[in-house]
This record gives structure tokens, C-alpha cells and sequence, in this order.
């Protein structure tokens, strides 16, 4: 299976809140990551949280991480049309090198 | 913007060719990433660069290859092109070797025909 797997799409009504979910496999990774990339953009980091972290959270961005599940999640409070986008859960680990390994990315839509 | 560009936006070319795709980091970023993103495989990573070395590989196949110049810029090079070469690819740049603070340029989409 893929090392980072994430739901393809979601959809939203503008104003509530949207949960993106992300499973990874590797117990040795270090920081995990969310992407965020509009149409004809490359991608933007949003935010990353280090491993020995249960929870981050930087304005209407909420990040969960259970290290036991391998389970990360993205909560975005009161979602507006402008958050439509694709976001990629990401994870990296000292392999070498600390490149982030990519899941597929999920499709958010937010309608009226 | 976030700083990093990367030429040219799109490129359309015929199979067994070659091309050079370039990326020019954010001023004071020594590393440089290459990514490949398609629809059948996702974002796979390529190649880092620092300060002109090579620091990690990742599934960049032998018909690609990558360098980094004094000046820090870089380029990519594809030849013997196939079809499912088609993608978008991407150039991301960090002041050291931290890929938490790796910012992304708008990307090169090639098309193989």
C-alpha cells in the first residue's frame, strides 16, 4: 500500500468545518505536513507538526496527530470558498535526508 | 509568489526528445528539490541539491538527470522522453536543508506527445 494515504475529495458547505484525514505507515517519522495547492500553484506549506506533538493549531487550522494510529488530521474552522484546494498530508523522517514523502492529496470543495 | 521560479510554465514535445527545465531558488536558498507530480503516481520526490552537491535521490529514473550551479540555480534534464513522462514538475528551495521552510514554484507542466 501507499506509505501516506489520504481520502480523495471532500466536501463542505462554506462556513462549516472540514476535517482531512491522512494515515502514514512509517513509525520513525518525524514531522508531518499539510499542503495546501490551488489551481495552477505550486504547493504552500500550511503547517507541520514534529512528532512528539498531539496537536497544533494556528488560527482556523487545527492539526491532530495520534501517533499510535498513524493517524493525522487537518480541521479547518468556518471554511470559505477560498479554501477550496487540494491538501497534501506529507511525512518525513531522518532517511538520509528529511525529504517529505507525499499522499495523494484530497480535492476540498466548499459550496454555498 | 513565494520567490521560486521556474522555466518555462509549459513545454509541449515529442517522444525521444530532450529538455532542460530550470529553477531559480529564492535569493539565499542553498537547497533545491525536484518533484514530479502526475495523476497516476502522485508527488514523487527526484533530487535535492545543496549548495551544488547532491544530498538524496528519490525515484528519478537514469534518463533524468539534475545539477545545481555556483550561482544555485538549477536545471533538470529529461531526454529520451515517453509519453508517461507527461507531468508537472515542481522545484522547491530552503535556505539549508530544512524541507519544513521548502517553498514551491508554480511548477513546469510538460506534455510528451
Amino acid at each position: 500500500g501507499e506509505d501516506v494515504e489520504q481520502s480523495l475529495f471532500l466536501s463542505v458547505r462554506e462556513g462549516d468545518s472540514s476535517v482531512i484525514n491522512c494515515t502514514y505507515t512509517d513509525s520513525s517519522s518525524t514531522y508531518l505536513y499539510w499542503y495546501k495547492q490551488e489551481p495552477g500553484a505550486g504547493l504552500q506549506l500550511l503547517t507541520y507538526i514534529f512528532s512528539n506533538m498531539d496537536m497544533k493549531q494556528d488560527q482556523r487550522l487545527t492539526v491532530l496527530l495520534n501517533k499510535k494510529d498513524k493517524h493525522l488530521s487537518l480541521r479547518i474552522a468556518d471554511t470559505q470558498t477560498g479554501d477550496s484546494a487540494i491538501y497534501f498530508c506529507a511525512e518525513s523522517a531522518q532517511r538520509g535526508s528529511y525529504i517529505p514523502t507525499f499522499g495523494r492529496g484530497t480535492s476540498l470543495i466548499v459550496h454555498p | 509568489d513565494s520567490g521560486v521560479t521556474q522555466t518555462p510554465k509549459h513545454l509541449i514535445t515529442a517522444t525521444g526528445q530532450r529538455v532542460t527545465l530550470r529553477c531559480s531558488p529564492r535569493s539565499g536558498d542553498l537547497s533545491v528539490y525536484w518533484y514530479q507530480q502526475s495523476l497516476d503516481q502522485g508527488l514523487q520526490f527526484l533530487i535535492h541539491y545543496y549548495n551544488g552537491e547532491e544530498r538524496a535521490k528519490g525515484n528519478i529514473l537514469e534518463r533524468f538527470s539534475a545539477q545545481q550551479f555556483p550561482d544555485l540555480h538549477s536545471e533538470l534534464n529529461l531526454s529520451s522522453l515517453e509519453l508517461g513522462d507527461s507531468a508537472l514538475y515542481f522545484c522547491a528551495s530552503s535556505v539549508m536543508g530544512e524541507t519544513t521552510e521548502a517553498f514551491f514554484g508554480q511548477g513546469t507542466r510538460l506534455t510528451v506527445v
